[in-house]
């Protein structure tokens, strides 16, 4: 049991398709982040939510979009995917975010 | 600019050694966290200090929160293979809901 799962792991795709990331969670953790993680940039964050459709922008929100219509899951969406979007994309889920994450295993996004 | 700066950013050792990883900022944390990420995996969370001067140990690491919250040490004892990856700092600053990640340490352990 994982307590997080990230779907699919690893995905090929073409420029100017949309795609979409799963992050599923079995803790009921309130805290759910969506991350990528890019050489010489470490990792950085996309979008979080606090809540059931309370979603708020990270410092690199643009191309993206999330939605969480359930606790156990969260959505990472790339509107129109560009060769810039290529990276490893993690979820993480926190009850309190001062004590830890727990990370999922992550996403290869590639996008051709 | 890095609101979190990791140092050294590569260190390449002999099992057996001992060694220090820093991480630095001008800003203050109410809590600080360490993480370790092997290939293919995500970070792995280590430990969680909150409390300036605070030191933790588990097993032959060592973390120290410094006096005034801005930095942070993690100290590894006897380095072993198994400590190979890449440590992550990450800080929570007061009123705000996200962790703000460190640039990382990539650490190898030669045998």
């Amino acid at each position: 049991d994982a307590g997080i799962t990230q779907s699919p792991r690893h995905k090929v795709t073409e420029t100017g398709t949309p795609v979409t990331l799963r992050c599923h969670q079995t803790e009921n953790h309130r805290y759910m982040y969506w991350y990528r993680q890019d050489p010489g940039h470490g990792l950085r964050l996309i979008h979080y939510s606090y809540g059931v459709k309370d979603t708020d922008k990270g410092e690199v929100s643009d191309g993206y979009s999330v939605s969480r219509s359930k606790t156990e899951d969260f959505l990472l969406t790339l509107e129109s995917a560009t060769s810039s979007q290529t990276s490893v994309y993690f979820c993480a889920i926190s009850n309190r975010f001062e004590v830890g994450y727990t990370f999922g295993s992550g996403t290869r996004l590639t996008v051709v | 600019t890095q609101l979190l700066e990791q140092s050294p950013q590569f260190l390449s050792i002999q099992e057996g050694e001992n060694l220090t990883v820093y991480c630095n900022s001008s800003s203050v944390f109410s809590s600080l966290q360490w993480y370790r990420q092997e290939p293919g995996e995500g970070p792995v969370l280590l430990v969680t200090v909150v409390t300036g001067g605070e030191v933790k140990k588990l097993k032959r690491l060592t973390f120290q929160f410094g006096d005034a919250r801005k930095d942070s040490s993690l100290h590894i004892t006897a380095a072993q293979t198994g400590d190979t990856g890449l440590y992550l700092c990450a800080g929570v600053r007061r009123g705000n809901e996200k962790l703000t990640f460190g640039t990382g340490t990539r650490l190898t352990i030669i045998p």
